[in-house]
């Protein structure tokens, strides 16, 4: 089946500072989407992102389908961004979603 | 609009005994999955339900697992007997689905129940 690797997976950063997660997957997609998970365990949808760059704030995604990856930005980091950053992939067969083991974030102040 | 609804939020159990959790998705969302996740790893899917059919339970221990949506809403998962190695958050989710788009566009995840077998 499709792997989904994420890199990298521990990122400790200064607030302030920016950062670019990655991900890479095996086969290709028509969707990928990046969570973010909070400390209290929450899995919140970032983006939705099959292909080419959308913004949100200071989150920003590139998916290169044909390359298989994409990347994730945040600008100005916050404490508030720390959490276990996921990205996902559809398999081929259906709707279900599959996760890479996800880059654990933490901003200090 | 309301979230998708998890209960409990927290459960201590010791091994060999049975558990149940529940879920409410989101009103209208025909496709809902229920996920483990184990601490340190990202979440693993164990059943998907369409309506109220199983599309696919491929990575369920069904010798001691079992799921169920009776009526294409609410949906149960049950863990009997449990052992240690169940430890983890069991996340429910839900989505619409839109013929074509693939990957279960509008994905919403619940807060998780977080089972502890002592």
């Amino acid at each position: 089946g499709i792997q989904v690797e994420q890199s990298p997976p521990d990122l400790i950063l200064q607030e302030g500072a920016n950062s670019t997660l990655r991900c890479n997957f095996s086969d290709s997609v028509n969707n990928l989407q990046w969570f973010h998970q909070n400390p209290w365990g929450q899995l919140i949808n970032l983006f939705y992102i099959p292909s080419g760059t959308k913004q949100n704030g200071r989150l920003s995604a590139t998916t290169v389908a044909t390359e298989r990856y994409s990347l994730l930005y945040i600008s100005s980091s916050q404490t508030t961004d720390s959490g276990v950053y996921f990205c996902a992939v559809p398999t081929n067969r259906d709707d279900k979603i599959i996760f890479g083991k996800g880059t654990r974030l933490h901003i200090l102040p | 609009e309301a979230g998708v609804a998890q209960s409990p939020r927290y459960k201590i159990i010791e091994k060999r005994q049975s558990v149940a959790f529940w879920c409410n998705p989101i009103s209208g969302h025909a496709t809902l999955y229920w996920y483990q996740q184990i601490l340190g790893q990202g979440p693993k899917l164990l059943i998907q339900f369409q309506n109220n059919g199983v599309v696919d339970d491929s990575q369920l221990p069904k010798d001691r697992f079992s799921a169920e949506r009776l009526k294409g809403v609410d949906s149960t998962l049950k863990i009997q007997p449990a052992k240690l190695e169940d430890s983890a958050v069991y996340l429910c989710a839900s989505s619409l689905v839109y013929p074509g788009t693939g990957g279960g566009y509008g994905y919403t995840f619940g807060s998780g129940t977080r089972l502890t077998v002592v």
